[in-house]
């Protein structure tokens, strides 16, 4: 029943690392979205995607960027990681105003 | 100002009680969700909304277009039900699904 899967549930990685984090989806939808979730600020929109290739910024794209090459895929791209990305990192898949399926979380810790 | 504003921001509830969750947002939509999320990170949409009422077992969601007002209703409260409960709404243009958060509600409900 699994519709939208992340690949890790928790990963440390040391500052200047570059992390890959993926998000796969097997619902065929269009959209695909990343987001960070910190205390107190909610759910913050990183980049999205409405096709394969495609990929729009969102509110906090700055040392982030994604990849689309096939359309249940999306990843997404932490150049040179920093502590400040430390966060909860949230995949979903959107199909329209219908449904929304989101990914079980990406715990990052970055030392 | 948010354009998605929930409260309350914290509600502790003994088992049993009915709760009542409230969204109001300030932007024309097309669509809103209700979304759970449990310790660990997982979020699950649990309504999604256009107009009227939504009934699923314990929980009931109206939305008021009008008033842009959302509620979510627990009846019959249980400790299963403490989570984070997120409202998110789809703006008008938003065909490519990307949502506005709320903060979020923190839901515990006691024995």
């Amino acid at each position: 029943d699994v519709k939208v899967t992340q690949s890790s549930r928790y990963l440390v990685k040391r500052t200047g690392e570059k992390v890959f984090l993926e998000c796969v989806q097997d619902m065929d939808h269009e959209n695909m979205f990343w987001y960070r979730q910190d205390p107190g600020l909610g759910l913050r929109l990183i980049y999205f995607s409405y096709d394969v290739k495609m990929k729009e910024k969102g509110d906090i794209p700055e040392g982030y960027s994604v990849s689309r090459e096939k359309k249940e895929r999306f990843s997404l791209i932490l150049e040179s990681a920093s502590t400040n990305q430390t966060s909860m990192y949230l995949c979903a898949s959107i199909h329209g105003n219908t449904e929304a399926f989101f990914g079980q979380g990406t715990r990052l810790t970055v030392v | 100002k948010n354009e998605v504003e929930q409260s309350p921001q914290n509600l502790t509830a003994q088992e049993g009680e009915f709760i009542t969750i409230n969204c109001s947002y300030s932007v024309g939509i097309s669509a809103l969700h209700w979304l759970q999320q449990h310790p660990g990170g997982g979020i699950v949409s649990l309504f999604m909304l256009s107009s009227g009422k939504k009934k699923h077992g314990r929980l009931i969601a109206t939305i008021n277009i009008q008033e842009k007002h959302s509620s979510l209703h627990i009846t019959a409260s249980h400790p299963r039900d403490s989570a984070v409960y997120i409202c998110a709404v789809l703006g008008y243009g938003g065909s490519q699904g990307n949502l506005i958060f709320g903060k979020g509600t923190k839901l515990s409900v006691k024995p």
